[in-house]
């Protein structure tokens, strides 16, 4: 079945750092690739999507493209803020059909001190 | 639009008791999902529902139940309540394709003792 992996957490960085937090997938067909990040007490909000192979889907500075060829789909932020702090969620879901879920990775807690 | 509204936002049950946790959309998105996310464990989908009078099981179904009888409400029912069921609860509604983004709600933090 469709799974999504995502790296071991929690991340724990300074302000102004580059981050990468790594989200590889399997799926049948060619699925959509989204992230979404969850701030404390809050429920879940779409931060970037990538429909298609080779797009990049990028919000508020961050940027994640979607490679085939690699089946992942890394986000990356080049210089990140405390307010960023968040759990973050990789999430892949079938590009048509009756059937349209997603499937989410384990999510990884970001932590960005000043 | 209030998008996805959920209540309660909090609640402890003891074992066996039984509840309903509401969930209203104002979008007119056909979709609609519940999840339940655990520690450490990301999201997992326990119903969803294509359209009023339509659902069908997700991942983890066992000990819950939904209906759809409205294209903006979708409740989720647990019986029987066990501790097992101790987690966070979000509902979601989506419109149309599945590349389109889905939009969940707040949240209800169910204890079960």
């Amino acid at each position: 079945g469709d799974s999504v992996t995502q790296m071991e957490g929690p991340v724990t960085l300074s302000e102004e750092a580059f981050l990468t937090i790594n989200c590889t997938y399997t799926a049948t067909g060619y699925p959509s690739l989204f992230w979404y990040v969850q701030y404390p007490g809050e429920g879940l909000q779409l931060l970037l999507k990538a429909t298609k192979a080779d797009d990049k889907g990028s919000n508020k500075g961050f940027e994640a493209t979607y490679r085939n060829e690699t089946t992942s789909v890394h986000l990356e932020k080049g210089s990140v803020q405390v307010s960023d702090s968040a759990v973050y969620f990789c999430a892949l879901g079938l590009r048509s059909g009756a059937n349209s879920k997603l499937t989410f990775g384990k999510g990884i807690t970001l932590s960005v001190r000043p | 639009n209030a998008g996805v509204t959920q209540t309660p936002k909090f609640r402890i049950l003891k074992i066996g008791q039984s509840m309903t946790l509401q969930c209203t959309q104002d979008m007119n998105h056909n979709y609609m999902y519940w999840y339940r996310q655990d520690p450490g464990m990301g999201l997992k989908l326990i119903y969803y529902s294509v359209g009023a009078g339509i659902t069908d099981k997700g991942e983890v179904p066992n000990g819950y139940n939904v209906s759809r009888s409205t294209t903006e409400d979708f409740p989720l029912r647990l019986e029987l309540a066990a501790p097992s069921q101790t987690s966070v609860y979000f509902c979601a509604s989506l419109f149309g394709a599945s590349y389109n983004e889905q939009f969940f709600g707040p949240g209800t933090r169910l204890t079960v003792l």
